[in-house]
């Protein structure tokens, strides 16, 4: 089946530093890969989709200055959180389709829980 | 209105019932649909999928997608502890890549 590897999976960082977070598509070629955030006891947010060798969309209300997104290959996407700060704290994580059609299931990596201190 | 609305619960059920999740949504644009379990802590593990009318069954899990009342259900029978979890149900329209998730209903399924 199909998997999708994140890392890390836990990372503490100080206020004001960035933090990449990778997701990488093992078995298989994600041309779009889905980038969620999570806080505690809420649904999944979308934040913004990645598409190979083009530009990244964000949803309304995220900051493209702020999350930078690199889907520079057909099998990996990073994200990084620049200047983070305490309310970045959250539960980081990707997605992608297997590409056998569009209706294909999402797959999530194992996510990355992000705290700033 | 959110696009994928689900109780959030929490919904209980004893050990060994049938546990009925809910989830409707408003984009009659929709056609396929999704259920993904979340553990606390973890990502989300896909379920089941349906895309058609009618009843889809795999193991304990039988999905239901009605199209013209907009509605999609999990039923979980002889449900167990490890069922416990927040079940996620997400929509999808061939127009749009990404799912568009409801807010999870959290299951505890009690011995």
């Amino acid at each position: 089946g199909a998997v999708v590897s994140q890392h890390p999976s836990r990372v503490i960082c100080k206020s004001g530093t960035s933090v990449k977070i990778e997701c990488r598509s093992l078995d298989f070629q994600a041309t779009t890969m889905f980038w969620y955030r999570q806080f505690p006891k809420q649904s999944l947010m979308l934040m913004a989709t990645s598409n190979e060798g083009s530009k990244a969309t964000y949803e309304q209300g995220v900051e493209k200055d702020k999350f930078l997104i690199n889907h520079a290959s057909l099998t990996l996407s990073t994200l990084t959180v620049t200047s983070a700060h305490p309310e970045d704290s959250s539960f980081y994580i990707c997605s992608a389709r297997a590409p056998s059609s569009y209706n294909s299931p999402l797959h999530f990596g194992n996510g990355t829980r992000l705290t700033v201190t | 209105q959110k696009e994928v609305e689900q109780n959030s619960g929490p919904l209980s059920v004893p050990e060994g019932a049938i546990a009925s999740l809910n989830c409707t949504y408003s984009d009659r644009g929709s056609q396929s649909f999704f259920w993904y379990r979340q553990y606390s802590g973890k990502s989300p593990e896909l379920i089941m999928f349906i895309y058609s009318n009618g009843d889809k069954e795999d193991g304990r899990f039988t999905a239901q997608l009605n199209k013209a009342s907009q509605y999609v259900s999990l039923l979980i029978r002889d449900s167990q502890p490890s069922d416990s979890a927040t079940y996620l149900c997400a929509g999808h329209n061939q127009g749009a890549q990404k799912l568009v998730f409801g807010q999870g209903t959290r299951l505890t399924i009690n011995p």
